[in-house]
């Protein structure tokens, strides 16, 4: 693994499935992020994790919830999806929450 | 509020020079950052700023006046791969990042 990894790349799913979204980084770093990116809008952020056993609500946390058992893993999990949370997510990471976030590559989730 | 404002798409020519003006609204400051987003890729930094000035990287620079609100991404010898969104983002008091909807940046050549 060298980076950020994201899983799965993309998934249409039933609305009401359960789905988690994987992210792995391996940097060693100690903040997480989890993004949107919605056509028309910017990057908004769902939660965030500053260091591992911590975690904290973003812009946008509502039908969402993270964990963070580690370092390298920030599991985001949709309890119950809707249609609204069709989108593209990042992941995203930092060494520091005040320096520069790396990104994964995104997940495109479809909720019909 | 918070907000961050910068042009929906720009058109510029290949071998030309383009500016990127960002404007921001944040409670507190703790930086801008430029990232760059080709179209179904990740974003990826490009630049930062916590004082006023110009930042010069090779063909990017990239400038912040704090007290105006305002952020400008200079990008010269533009080359056809500097198509792509262009991502403004400010740093609020609780260090997380506010960003802009991208400017999508169109080269002819």
């Amino acid at each position: 693994i060298a980076g950020i990894t994201q899983a799965p790349t993309s998934q249409i799913l039933a609305a009401g499935r359960r789905m988690t979204l994987r992210c792995t980084q391996d940097m060693r770093h100690n903040a997480m992020y989890w993004y949107r990116q919605d056509l028309g809008l910017g990057l908004r952020l769902i939660h965030y994790s500053n260091t591992a056993g911590t975690t904290g609500k973003g812009e946008v946390p509502d039908g969402y919830s993270v964990s963070r058992a580690n370092t390298d893993d920030f599991p985001l999990t949709l309890a119950s999806a809707v249609p609204s949370q069709t989108s593209v997510y990042f992941c995203a990471s930092s060494d520091g929450s005040y320096n520069e976030q790396f990104f994964g590559p995104g997940t495109r989730l479809t909720v019909l | 509020g918070q907000n961050i404002d910068q042009p929906t798409e720009m058109t510029a020519t290949e071998g030309a020079i383009v500016q990127i003006n960002c404007t921001y609204q944040t409670s507190g400051f703790n930086g801008l950052f430029w990232y760059q987003q080709h179209a179904g890729e990740a974003p990826t930094f490009l630049s930062y700023n916590v004082l006023d000035g110009l930042e010069e990287k090779g063909r990017f620079s990239s400038f912040l006046s704090r007290s105006k609100g305002y952020s400008y991404l200079l990008l010269k010898e533009l080359q056809m791969k500097d198509s792509a969104s262009y991502l403004c983002a400010a740093m609020d008091s609780n260090y997380q990042l506010i960003w802009g909807a991208g400017t999508k940046l169109i080269i002819k050549p």
